[in-house]
């Protein structure tokens, strides 16, 4: 059960959007559509962003957006802003009630 | 509203044992999985493992199996993790968090983290 694969860094300047990919493999991403994204301001506990590929839970703008094509999950956050700034990091289902996270991205408005 | 509390920050030394403490309020917490989460010093998050309170059903990540135990007492809403022999390379924030119980397996609530400091 190795991480899901996500780039270390990604940038933008504020209004601008980012997209993170993460990649699995067939036995988590591709197989199930339970992918997770969550953001980490620095110094504080991770916050749910996304759940089931592309869902929204209340409360959190419609800026950020989720998808997945094969065994790759990507987040997008559209119309960046100062606030946005924070390490992100998804996780997929892996079966028999195990899962996997990503190695995380830091996100940088510049 | 859910929440998650944990116990305070530890500090220990190399062989020593430990149990840290994850409080659920707000929610039926024997309906709803728990699961532990490390995160090392300036590293990612890692799923270790998720207990069932209901039952006690447990299953780790190869990566933890033996090297940790997780339960809960669902008596006092309450899971843990524990250590029976500490590594300095436990050293890391530990978070509990809660499965979402619509179906689609995410961790809809943490806990705030519990750092776990173990030097000689």
């Amino acid at each position: 059960q190795s991480a899901l694969t996500q780039p270390r860094s990604v940038s933008g300047s504020p209004g601008q959007s980012v997209t993170i990919s993460c990649t699995g493999t067939s036995s988590d991403v591709g197989a199930y559509k339970y992918v997770s994204w969550y953001q980490q301001p620095p110094g504080k506990a991770p916050k749910l962003m996304i759940y089931g590929v592309s869902e929204r839970p209340s409360g959190v703008p419609d800026r950020f957006s989720g998808s997945k094509s094969g065994n790759t999950a990507s987040l997008t956050i559209s119309g960046l802003l100062a606030e946005d700034e924070a390490d992100y990091y998804c996780c997929s289902y892996a079966g028999s009630y195990t899962w996997v996270f990503g190695g995380g991205t830091k996100v940088t408005v510049l | 509203e859910v929440q998650l509390v944990q116990s305070g920050a530890e500090v220990k030394k190399p062989g020593e044992s430990l149990k840290i403490s994850c409080q659920g309020f707000g929610y039926s917490f024997p309906s709803y999985w728990i699961g532990w989460v490390r995160q090392m010093p300036g590293k990612g998050l890692e799923w270790m493992g998720i207990v069932y309170p209901s039952d006690s059903d447990t299953r780790y990540s190869p990566s933890f199996q033996g090297q940790v135990t997780i339960s809960a007492d669902k008596s006092i809403t309450t899971a843990y993790l524990q250590w029976s022999s500490l590594k300095a390379s436990d050293t890391a924030i530990y978070y509990c968090v809660r499965l979402s119980g619509d179906g689609y397996n995410s961790y809809d609530s943490w806990g705030q983290g519990t750092l776990v400091t173990v030097s000689s």
